[in-house]
């Protein structure tokens, strides 16, 4: 079964830019979308973006628009965040999730659903 | 900017039943909405239980269901266990499924 592995913990300075990765295994990467999501401490979830890497296409929750870059490298079965401009509010820990469309034959439509979830990257911004 | 609204905290007692709910400040919640319920223990990643509305994953205890309540998601939990003590947040799609939104997340005591 699918996998996500990700990268391990960051702390960062106010300013710089972190970039966490998430390593698929078991699956075929393609054939699913990769959603960030990212959890401050205490807080709760908060989506921030996800890409599609077969098309390599990536679009953003409005909050985090000009800020993240959401990537995926299909040769390494790989997706990474680029969070940039970083800030203490930024202290989180952020989660990849697999983020899925599956067509629902019976109703002729979709289901939608994050089934699978990477354990998290710390990313602490302090100066 | 879209906020997906939960009751911040419940408490039920072990065997009862409980229901939680995921409004959107978009409007009533409908099918088209996918909703989505996930469980949060501390320290933990979280873990999907509901799809689109009432759909259970494999490792989804019976004893948990999802529907649409007088316009809002629904997660209802019957015959409660201790192990059932966590957070619990929706998940919403929006704008033709490319926009996420979560809940702010219900803590759910069992007491």
């Amino acid at each position: 079964q699918v996998q996500l592995v990700q990268s391990g913990a960051e702390v960062k300075k106010p300013g710089s830019s972190v970039k966490v990765s998430c390593k698929a295994s078991g699956g075929t990467f393609s054939s699913y979308a990769i959603s960030w999501v990212r959890q401050a401490p205490g807080q709760g979830l908060e989506w921030m973006g996800r890409i599609i890497p077969i098309l390599g296409i990536a679009n953003y929750a409005q909050k985090f628009q000009g800020r993240v870059t959401i990537t995926a490298d299909k040769s390494t079965s790989t997706a990474y965040m680029e969070l940039s401009s970083l800030r203490s509010e930024d202290t989180a820990v952020y989660y990849c999730a697999r983020d899925l469309r599956v067509r629902d034959i019976v109703a002729q439509g979709y289901y939608y659903y994050m089934d699978v979830w990477g354990k998290g990257t710390t990313v602490t911004v302090s100066s | 900017q879209t906020v997906v609204t939960q009751e911040p905290s419940l408490t039920v007692s072990p065997g009862g039943t409980v229901t939680l709910t995921c409004a959107s400040s978009t409007g009533a919640v409908t099918s088209g909405y996918y909703p989505n319920w996930f469980q949060q223990k501390p320290g933990q990643a979280p873990r999907a239980l509901i799809y689109s509305t009432s759909n259970k994953h494999s490792w989804t205890p019976a004893r948990f269901s999802g529907s649409l309540l007088g316009g809002k998601a629904a997660l209802t939990l019957s015959g409660v266990q201790p192990e059932d003590e966590a957070e619990y947040y929706c998940l919403l799609y929006y704008g033709g499924a490319q926009e996420r939104v979560f809940g702010g997340g219900t803590k759910l005591t069992v007491l």
